[in-house]
């Protein structure tokens, strides 16, 4: 199993420039997550899925869109990138079965840079 | 409004002493709590975790206790080693929500 894969390694945008921040597991799991990770500010939640066709949102959507519509993909997409948007993003899935709590799995990261 | 909180940026210790990494909560509907650690350049990895209904598990090395009166749970690491130096994220869910709250991380260093 190659668990939970992410690409690109790195990017760098322009400011206004969009792309799509790519995130597959191969563990079937139910439930996955984008993180965003700042310098002195911890984990933070962007959005998340507990299947495929749900999303809701995290802690700081603003900016982002993401869809579910496999089980195994996650796409985080940055509409308008923004300076304020540069960071190391983490997907994370984990089983998600009702009343059973399980750890995440987190992807490598994607490192991006907004000029 | 930071529910998972981890007041120290930083702990160094010596190789074979012990790591003790704190973390407070203040969100009492959270009943699951988890250690992560993680390594620059890679994704964090779970390391231990505690149910509510505990207040100690232990794995290997790995010990995390949990009271929740002063809602606060630590995680000792016994004896720490080298390979240990890393950033340890505390985070919590609870009501039976997959969502994960982090703390900020604590650096901690192993010195040989």
């Amino acid at each position: 199993n190659a668990g939970v894969t992410q690409t690109p390694k790195f990017q760098v945008l322009k400011t206004g420039q969009s792309m799509t921040l790519q995130c597959a597991q191969d563990m079937n799991h139910e439930y996955m997550s984008w993180y965003r990770q700042d310098p002195g500010m911890g984990l933070r939640l962007i959005h998340y899925s507990v299947g495929a066709g749900i999303t809701d949102q995290g802690e700081v959507p603003n900016g982002y869109n993401v869809s579910r519509s496999t089980t195994e993909d996650f796409p985080l997409r940055l509409l308008s990138a923004a300076p304020s948007q540069t960071s190391v993003y983490f997907c994370a899935s984990s089983r998600g079965l009702a009343g059973s709590y399980n750890e995440q799995f987190f992807g490598p990261g994607t490192r991006l840079t907004v000029l | 409004d930071q529910q998972v909180k981890q007041n120290s940026p930083s702990l160094s210790v010596q190789e074979g002493r012990i790591s003790i990494l704190n973390c407070d909560y203040t969100n009492s509907m959270f009943d699951y709590f988890l250690w992560y650690k993680k390594y620059p350049a890679e994704g964090p990895t779970f390391l231990i975790s505690i149910s509510s209904i505990k207040d100690k598990n232990e794995d290997g090395r790995f010990t995390v206790f949990l009271n929740k009166s002063a809602k606060h749970l630590s995680l000792h690491i016994v004896p720490s080693q080298p390979g240990d130096s890393a950033v340890y994220f505390c985070a919590a869910s609870g009501d039976s929500n997959y969502k994960l709250t982090f703390g900020k991380g604590t650096l901690l260093t192993v010195n040989p």
